[in-house]
């Protein structure tokens, strides 16, 4: 089946740093990749969707200056945390969209910042 | 707008036990139904998946069928494992509104030996 990965699984940061993490389908290009965040024992909080070559949606609530994405290819899109702050340690989680509508889902980013 | 509504857990049942998790959905059109399954540490894996009423999705002994008149996907396995020990979520998606996915709270099942 269609792999998607992430890179790093796992990071900690200092606070006022920024982290990026990328997202890449490995197998199918994917026109439509999805972040998401999830605290402790909570579901998916949806903050993006990330659109190939174009600017990404951002659900309400989600600050776009602080959390840029960027979708280059059709295999790759990144997620930027900027001056992370102790609140934005979270489980991010990306997923991917092919051709036919499925989505595959990436192992998941632990963020820790300090 | 769309919505998902999981039994609430956490569950625990012993290896061999019958499992029910329910799921209930409000959505406009004819969604797509899944469930998900979450390890400890991991992202989201497809346990299964229904397109359209009346359609049964299965795999590694879990069933859901989606039942438009009950607006519901309960998920069921006969027998459980130790190894199905982890976080489930309902999701629905409804093939529009860019094809986002709308979850449910998820239920942890715990299955002891």
């Amino acid at each position: 089946g269609a792999v998607v990965s992430q890179h790093p699984s796992w990071v900690i940061c200092k606070s006022g740093t920024s982290v990026k993490i990328e997202c890449r389908s490995l197998d199918f290009q994917a026109t439509t990749m999805f972040w998401y965040r999830q605290f402790p024992k909570q579901s998916l909080m949806l903050m993006a969707t990330s659109n190939e070559g174009s600017k990404a949606t951002y659900e309400q609530g989600v600050e776009k200056d602080k959390f840029l994405i960027n979708h280059a290819s059709l295999t790759l899109s990144t997620l930027t945390v900027t001056s992370a702050h102790p609140e934005d340690s979270s489980f991010y989680i990306c997923s991917a969209r092919d051709s036919t509508w499925e989505q595959y889902f990436g192992p998941g980013t632990r963020l820790t910042v300090t | 707008g769309n919505s998902v509504t999981q039994m609430e857990g956490p569950v625990t049942l012993s290896e061999e036990a019958f499992l029910t998790i329910n799921c209930t959905y409000t959505a406009t059109g004819y969604p797509s139904l899944f469930w998900y399954v979450q390890y400890p540490g991991e992202g989201l894996q497809l346990l299964l998946k229904a397109t359209k009423a009346d359609d049964k999705g299965s795999n590694k002994g879990f069933e859901a069928t989606y039942r438009k008149e009950t607006t519901s996907f309960h998920l069921e396995k006969g027998s459980v494992q130790v190894s199905d020990s982890a976080v489930y979520f309902c999701a629905l998606n409804g093939n529009t509104n860019a094809g986002k996915s709308t979850f449910g709270d998820g239920t942890t099942l715990t299955v002891k030996p």
